[in-house]
């Protein structure tokens, strides 16, 4: 009954560290997402990965980068953190985008709280 | 370019009052689904309802209820009798190939 599981939840960096956010799906979904929640900004997608092997940009996406390891997996990872990038991270995924639409409802994990000081 | 735009940033009710948080998109896209998430203190996102582009037939689910009018481009959602469990963020969102997300509306329902 996992979902969409999501590590590290809290984590603190200091400017310049890297770290890589880690996502796996149990649902089969082709679709992952890597979104960004900040106060009153909602939800912003950083990267999306349609279906295994392939990624795409989003709304956000400098400073990240992605890798879809497998159809289950789908990191983030943040190579020289900065303090713009403190925010809570959400990977999502859902059913494959059909016709070029996503029709599917996202399930999300429960966030990842990262701090850059 | 798709957009989402939730204009109330916060609403506060007394419990039993109906409350609608409005949610107005903008898409070139002629297929499209448009969603309302819930985001309670916990911090989880709750998926509430999904809407196609097609399909303009209001929904109603017990006490919630969603206006979908593509002429204005509106997708509202209206909490009938509101409870003070219904205090929450809520997100509305735009999908042709991406899913893009409004600024939500916070809801405090008072006791």
């Amino acid at each position: 009954n996992a979902g969409v599981t999501q590590t590290p939840k809290f984590q603190v960096l200091k400017t310049g560290q890297s770290m890589t956010l880690q996502c796996a799906q149990d649902m089969n979904h082709n679709s992952m997402y890597w979104y960004r929640q900040d106060p009153g900004m909602g939800l912003r997608l950083i990267y999306y990965s349609a279906s295994e092997g392939t990624t795409d940009k989003g709304e956000v996406p400098n400073g990240y980068n992605v890798s879809r390891l497998n159809k289950r997996e789908f990191s983030l990872r943040l190579e020289s953190a900065a303090p713009s990038q403190t925010s809570v991270y959400f990977c999502a995924s859902s059913e494959a985008l059909t016709g070029g639409a996503n029709t599917g409802e996202l399930f999300f994990g429960e966030g990842s709280r990262l701090t850059v000081l | 370019a798709q957009k989402v735009t939730q204009a109330q940033t916060e609403i506060s009710v007394v419990e039993k009052e109906d409350v609608t948080l409005d949610c107005v998109y903008e898409t070139r896209d002629t297929t499209y689904y448009l969603f309302w998430y819930k985001q309670p203190p916990s911090g989880e996102l709750v998926f509430l309802i999904r809407r196609n582009s097609f399909d303009e037939q209001n929904e109603i689910s017990g006490r919630y209820s969603w206006n979908f009018q593509k002429s204005t481009s509106s997708f509202n959602f209206t909490i009938t009798a509101s409870q003070v469990v219904d205090s929450a963020v809520y997100f509305c969102a735009l999908s042709s190939y991406k899913l893009i997300f409004g600024s939500g509306t916070r809801l405090l329902v008072r006791p």
